[in-house]
């Protein structure tokens, strides 16, 4: 069956290095890539997403890499800062109607 | 801001009972979707509605109801409750029925007691 998971429930990074959250999945046929942020107390934001079609993305201070070869997925924050401290959260579609989220990777950024 | 508003924000009730979360999604999304957060957990999939419509069902228990009302806006209606029911229930919304980014609300958070 599908699942979206992810390798570290934790990660803890100084503040000012950059972060790589990794998230695996097993549909060979999902389609659609995101990842959301959830700050404490907060709903999800979207951060970044990616199709199936890209193997990278850049925002504003983010990556997204795809490699659908492995299925692995990961989310790649330059220069972390207090404010990223938050759960990160992979999800997916396969084509439609619902998003699969993978468990979460908590990012904690020391001082 | 999100534009997703839930009601109540924290809920406090004993089991055996029954509660109504309810949720108004973005101005101009159709699609509705309601997420289910256990503690430390990630978001499980309860059910999606599309302009009045059910469209999706995810793992939603029998003791779990939910509709979208003419006006969009969703209730999620859960019934004898269960210590394990408490959670934070999140509502999203996207304009497609097909979920690309969905936009969620602060989240309902459940105690049951």
């Amino acid at each position: 069956g599908e699942s979206v998971g992810l390798h570290l429930p934790t990660l803890s990074v100084q503040e000012g290095d950059n972060s790589i959250i990794n998230c695996a999945y097993s549909n060979s046929a999902s389609d659609y890539f995101i990842w959301y942020k959830q700050e404490s107390g907060k709903g999800p934001q979207f951060i970044i997403d990616i199709r199936s079609n890209m193997d990278k993305r850049q925002g504003q201070r983010v990556t997204v890499l795809l490699n659908k070869t492995v299925k692995h997925l990961s989310l790649q924050i330059a220069a972390t800062q207090p404010g990223d401290s938050a759960v990160y959260f992979c999800a997916h579609t396969r084509g439609a109607q619902k998003l699969v989220f993978g468990q979460g990777t908590r990012l904690t950024i020391n001082p | 801001d999100s534009g997703v508003t839930q009601t109540p924000k924290h809920l406090i009730t004993a089991t055996g009972q029954r509660v109504t979360l309810r949720c108004s999604p973005r101005s101009g999304d159709l699609s509705v979707y309601w997420y289910q957060q256990s503690l430390d957990q990630g978001l499980q999939f309860l059910i999606q509605y599309y302009n009045g419509e059910e469209r999706a069902k995810g793992n939603i228990l029998e003791r779990f109801s939910a509709q979208q009302f003419p006006d969009l806006h969703s209730e999620l209606n859960l019934s004898s409750l269960e210590l394990g029911d408490s959670a934070l229930y999140f509502c999203a919304s996207s304009v497609a029925v097909n979920a690309g980014e969905l936009f969620f609300g602060e989240g309902s958070r459940l105690t049951v007691l």
